[in-house]
């Protein structure tokens, strides 16, 4: 089975911070995403990368930043915690083949809360 | 602008049947995918269209009509453990996934 681990469940931070949240995944997979989830909104796909040192802006880039050093892990940087960056953080991988059926793999989400 | 739609909540009786409905529109279409979500879990796949008609996997199934930018999840026998929300999300002609808000399924029962 795919298993995508993201480092922490729940995070408290304060205004201003700077935040790292990590996401590891053991299928040997190319693409891995970030995405913020929303009450009453679709998942909004921040960043992706696909492949080692490469990443590509999504919808919602703006305040966050990625870094891939290594195939497996995928980490999303908040430079300064602001409050509306409040949300449930998900990360993805899949494999670069599929273009189309191309099934993402989730890890079950950090919890974000910017005081 | 590219928009998924599905209903927010729903509420049905284990053991029944239930359909969840999703409405899109996008910019060009590689396939329309359905994830289940369970409270605090990481959301799973569940199907795959992109062809027209009806894909069945044991109690779910997924329809799909590209002409009318519209799909269906169907849930057949009800189980309490199906209590979850379900994610719409279609692929655009860039291969990105635009997302539904989810519909939120409640088995009462």
């Amino acid at each position: 089975d795919v298993k995508v681990t993201q480092s922490s469940r729940y995070l408290v931070k304060r205004t201003g911070e700077k935040v790292f949240l990590e996401c590891v995944q053991d299928m040997d997979h190319e693409n891995m995403f970030w995405y913020r989830q929303d009450p009453g909104l679709g998942l909004r796909l921040i960043y992706f990368s696909y492949d080692v040192k490469m990443k590509e802006k999504g919808d919602i880039p703006e305040g966050y930043s990625v870094s891939r050093e290594k195939k497996e892990r995928f980490s999303l940087i908040l430079e300064s915690a602001s409050t509306n960056q409040t949300s449930m953080y998900l990360c993805a991988s899949s494999l670069l083949g599929e273009l189309a059926k191309n099934i993402q793999y989730f890890g079950a989400g950090t919890r974000l809360s910017v005081l | 602008g590219q928009n998924i739609d599905q209903p927010t909540e729903m509420t049905a009786t284990e053991g029944a049947i239930v359909q969840i409905n999703c409405t899109y529109q996008t910019s060009g279409f590689n396939g329309l995918f359905w994830y289940q979500q369970h409270a605090g879990e990481a959301p799973t796949f569940l199907s795959y269209n992109v062809l027209d008609g009806l894909e069945e996997k044991g109690r779910f199934s997924s329809f799909l009509s590209r002409s009318k930018g519209y799909s269906y999840l169907l849930l057949k026998e009800l189980q309490m453990k199906d209590s979850a929300s379900y994610l719409c999300a279609c692929m655009d002609s860039n291969y990105q996934l635009i997302w539904g808000a989810g519909t939120k399924l409640i088995i009462k029962p």
